[in-house]
């Protein structure tokens, strides 16, 4: 069965820009038209939709974060990533990445990785 | 911008009780978008509901999800000891956005 693990670094400064990866197993990224989708959630508040890309490399994005977010596609490697660039203290939260097939919801979803930004 | 409500915002309940969970919408759903997750403490959400009213893949039937337009449900019939989580929903038809959750806990 498909499982996704986000990976990345802990704790970014304060102007720099997020990057973080989510590597896809148990199956090929570009296979079966799935949506593949960032969501993060700072602590102890309410889950954030931050965009999603589609096999064929469409994104949508959050309109409140559409400046600053990239979320592109490598096959070769089976992964997926997601770009914020400007970070502020407001950008510290658990960010997941997950899988949605058409028409559904976001049905498997990566363990979360924590990040802080923080100088 | 879809703005989706949940209330109560937290829900105390004893095991084998009822638990009926709302989501209203500002605006209508579009196709019926409209899921639920279940998220325990230090855990990625769990989907339970999509398309309103499906249930995903290896929920129990307990877990039931209804509505239309704007204004949503999700019950649980029976509270199970494992039940006592936050629950969200979720809006994906067009720019998605999540509910701020609903806490059931034990009474």
């Amino acid at each position: 069965q498909v499982q996704l693990q986000e990976s990345g670094p802990g704790l970014v400064k304060p102007s720099q820009t997020l990057s973080l990866t989510c590597t896809v197993s148990g199956g090929s990224i570009s296979s079966g038209g799935y949506f593949w989708s960032w969501i993060r959630q700072p602590a102890g508040q309410a889950l954030e939709w931050i965009g999603r890309l589609y096999t064929s490399g469409t994104t949508d994005y959050n309109a409140s974060l559409k400046s600053r977010v990239t979320i592109s596609l490598d096959t070769s490697k089976n992964h997926f990533s997601l770009e914020l660039s400007s970070v502020t203290a407001a950008d510290t939260a658990v960010y997941y990445c997950a899988r949605a097939p058409p028409y559904y919801g976001l049905d498997v979803w990566g363990q979360g990785t924590t990040v802080t930004v923080s100088s | 911008e879809i703005v989706l409500t949940q209330s109560p915002g937290t829900l105390s309940l004893s095991p084998g009780e009822r638990a009926t969970l709302s989501c209203r919408a500002s605006q209508s759903v579009s196709r019926n978008y409209l899921a639920w997750y279940q998220q325990k403490p230090g855990q990625a959400p769990r989907l339970l509901i999509y398309g309103i009213s499906s249930r995903a893949t290896g929920i129990p039937d307990r877990f039931s999800g209804s509505g239309s337009g704007t204004d949503f449900t999700l019950t649980i019939s029976r509270l199970e000891p494992e039940d006592f989580a936050v629950y969200y929903c979720h809006q994906y038809g067009g720019s998605q956005t999540f509910g701020q959750g609903t806490k059931v806990e034990i009474k």
